[in-house]
């Protein structure tokens, strides 16, 4: 399976602000998604990450709040706008093969909004 | 909308027991069922089932699939404290989106 690094792995960010995640994998892969876990939750799906073109937001998601980049097949970034605590939460990225194989994650991003 | 129940939602045993860990689900276009295993942050994979009745094992851990009865257990024999971890059931469906579980927070006391 490929290897996803992800960055940063923890911040904490003034209300307002906005914080951008990396993820870079060692690998090409077919799909990217970036989830949402807050304190004590599943993980909850904000997007899938297309190549080249606009993402596919989960309802209660939208685009000005969490814009996502992925240029290419190896590469992608989310974007968490205009902070408030209500932003808090674990960020994962996560990739999967074009096959029915399964997904990995990055190693997750603890973000504390104050 | 596709669904994915996992029970219980905690469980403290001892070092030494034996557990269960169910998952059910209700969703579109089945195409595969993984278990996880998430310690702090990210979630570490564990078993991919694809079909029924067939059971996967690496060590300590087991797990199997009812594609009639739309569920899936993992096991876990001889728990020891480095099992503790929130154990997070998904299924991919139709467009290859993963739906998780709420997740099981096991706790194994020595």
């Amino acid at each position: 399976s490929a290897v996803i690094s992800q960055k940063p792995s923890r911040d904490i960010c003034q209300r307002g602000t906005s914080l951008t995640i990396q993820c870079q994998v060692d690998s090409q892969v077919t799909m990217m998604f970036w989830y949402r876990q807050q304190p004590g939750q599943s993980l909850t799906l904000i997007a899938t990450a297309n190549q080249g073109s606009e993402a596919t937001y989960e309802s209660g998601f939208v685009i000005d709040k969490f814009p996502i980049s992925r240029p290419n097949l190896t590469f992608s970034t989310l974007t968490v706008s205009n902070m408030s605590p209500e932003d808090s939460s674990i960020y994962l990225c996560s990739g999967r093969g074009q096959r029915n194989t399964e997904a990995f994650f990055g190693q997750g991003t603890r973000l504390t909004v104050v | 909308e596709d669904k994915v129940v996992q029970s219980p939602l905690s469980l403290v045993v001892h070092e030494g027991d034996t557990v269960t860990l169910n998952c059910s689900y209700e969703v579109t276009n089945f195409r595969s069922l993984l278990w996880y295993k998430q310690e702090k942050k990210a979630p570490t994979f564990l078993f991919m089932l694809t079909s029924s009745g067939i059971e996967k094992k690496s060590g300590r851990l087991s797990s199997i699939l009812d594609k009639k009865e739309l569920f899936s257990i993992l096991n876990i024999t001889a728990t020891q404290t480095g099992d503790s971890a929130i154990y997070l059931c998904a299924v991919v469906a139709s467009g290859s989106r993963l739906t998780f579980g709420e997740g099981t927070q096991l706790t194994v006391n020595p």
